[in-house]
């Protein structure tokens, strides 16, 4: 089966920028999503097919995809981004599969 | 605008079917290339996926949890049902419903999510 891993927390100071991977095997041959879910709500997509972002979702938030790591980058990092991001890919053989989630903290 | 919400019990006993219900506003799921996904979040842990169901009634599901899960859709009703047999209280978890796109599969809609406890 298909595995994507992240790294259990990022820690960013404020106003810098976060980079949060997600690594899987070949992932670049692959479309990568990227959801944000603060505590007690449901995730929100903020990335999709790699580097789109969904209407609403501010510029600051970025994503590439190459080799065997997926990157969401997050601009000039505020309070409000503090959350876990969970990545997302679709795999033939498993279906939908996500990442583990990584915990921002914003310092 | 497009909406979902979950409903269901929030208390099943462990060997008991757990079925829950995803209505559904502001699309069709007859329309191409449409789906609904269901995913659940054991309390403090990660996303796990379900099921998903398409509008040409294509279904998948999570190969781990594939013998115990069946998804349907009423597509009159706006509706879409998951049921999940042989409860246990590893089952304990949120349960979210969410839109769905066909070709490249991700979840830009999701419902607020409904809490299931498994225990006797």
């Amino acid at each position: 089966s298909y595995e994507l891993t992240q790294p259990l927390s990022v820690s960013v100071a404020l106003g810098q920028t976060a980079r949060i991977t997600c690594g899987g095997n070949n992932i670049g041959s692959k479309n990568v999503h990227w959801y944000q879910q603060k505590p007690g709500q449901a995730p929100v997509l903020v990335i999709y097919r790699d580097s789109n972002r969904p209407s609403g979702i501010p510029e600051r938030f970025s994503g590439s995809n190459s080799g065997n790591t997926a990157t969401l980058t997050i601009s000039r990092a505020q309070a409000g981004d503090e959350a876990d991001y969970y990545c997302q890919v679709w795999d033939s053989s498993t279906g939908v599969v996500f990442g583990g989630g990584t915990k921002l903290t914003v310092l | 605008q497009i909406t979902l919400k979950e409903s269901g019990p929030t208390l099943v006993k462990p060997t008991q079917t757990l079925t829950l219900t995803c209505t559904f506003s502001g699309f069709s799921l007859s329309t191409s290339g449409v789906g609904v996904g269901w995913i659940r979040q054991p309390p403090g842990k990660a996303l796990e996926w379900l099921a998903l169901i398409y509008w040409n009634d294509d279904k998948r599901y999570s190969p781990s949890l594939k013998s115990r899960l069946t998804i349907t859709k009423d597509t009159s009703k706006n509706q879409v049902v998951l049921t999940m047999t042989n409860m246990d209280p590893v089952d304990t978890a949120t349960y979210y419903c969410a839109h769905g796109q066909q070709l490249v599969p991700f979840f830009d809609y999701w419902g607020q999510g409904t809490l299931v406890t498994v225990s006797s």
